[in-house]
């Protein structure tokens, strides 16, 4: 387990279209985050997960976006419906508790392109 | 306030010279500053952070000065070098938020050899 794994690294969709992505963390992290990147600009929190239980959601996370971590391990975020403006980075990172300056990695991000 | 302000936008810098990189924050609750480093393709990579019971911390070529009265904190790499070019991304963090991190707009350096 060198880092944290995300699946797939692009996805090109159609407008109206679901896409699910795949985050698997450090094994030994117990905390886990979605952050979204648009070009030229630093990532932006979207939800984390302490386990298996979602602990904070951010306001860019609309109805149409939905996360899971089913059993304390990976992570699936979904966006239903999705629109050009989903077009972004899709980073995911994974900590120990206490977070920020305990083992913080990033994953190479899924590339949204929406068409 | 959750912003983190960076600049400048974009830096230039010889071969050999210093690269300074700025930010500024508003929430006091913000109890810890790491620097990132991004190449294109890849996620953000940690470089240094401070805590803000220290003035400055050296690691290697990369220096964070933090000035907490201020509220402003910044990134000095010496002696650049070609294959540091790369966007550099200030953040902040507290614990009480769940340790989610605040970046800033980021600085895409370009070291000339």
């Amino acid at each position: 387990d060198t880092g944290v794994s995300q699946d797939p690294r692009h996805k090109i969709t159609k407008r109206g279209q679901n896409v699910t992505f795949r985050c698997d963390p450090i094994s030994e992290h117990n905390r886990l985050y979605w952050y979204r990147q648009t070009l030229g600009q630093g990532p932006e929190f979207l939800t984390y997960f302490q386990n298996e239980a979602q602990l904070e959601k951010s306001r860019l996370l609309s109805d149409r976006f939905s996360a899971e971590r089913p059993k304390g391990s990976f992570s699936t975020l979904e966006i239903q419906r999705t629109e050009q403006g989903d077009s972004a980075m899709y980073l995911c990172a994974s900590s120990f508790t206490g977070g920020a300056n305990y083992g913080y990695t990033f994953g190479s991000g899924t590339r949204l392109t929406v068409v | 306030q959750q912003q983190v302000k960076q600049s400048p936008q974009s830096l230039i810098v010889q071969k050999g010279g210093i690269s300074i990189i700025n930010c500024a924050y508003e929430n006091t609750a913000f109890d810890y500053f790491p620097w990132y480093q991004q190449f294109p393709g890849k996620g953000p990579a940690l470089l240094i952070a401070i805590r803000p019971d220290v003035s400055e911390k050296k690691e290697g070529r990369f220096t964070i000065s933090f000035n907490k009265s201020a509220k402003q904190f910044s990134l000095h790499i010496m002696d650049s070098q070609p294959g540091d070019s790369a966007t550099y991304f200030c953040a902040a963090s507290s614990e009480t938020s769940g340790s989610r991190l605040t970046f800033g707009e980021g600085t895409q350096l370009t070291v000339n050899p």
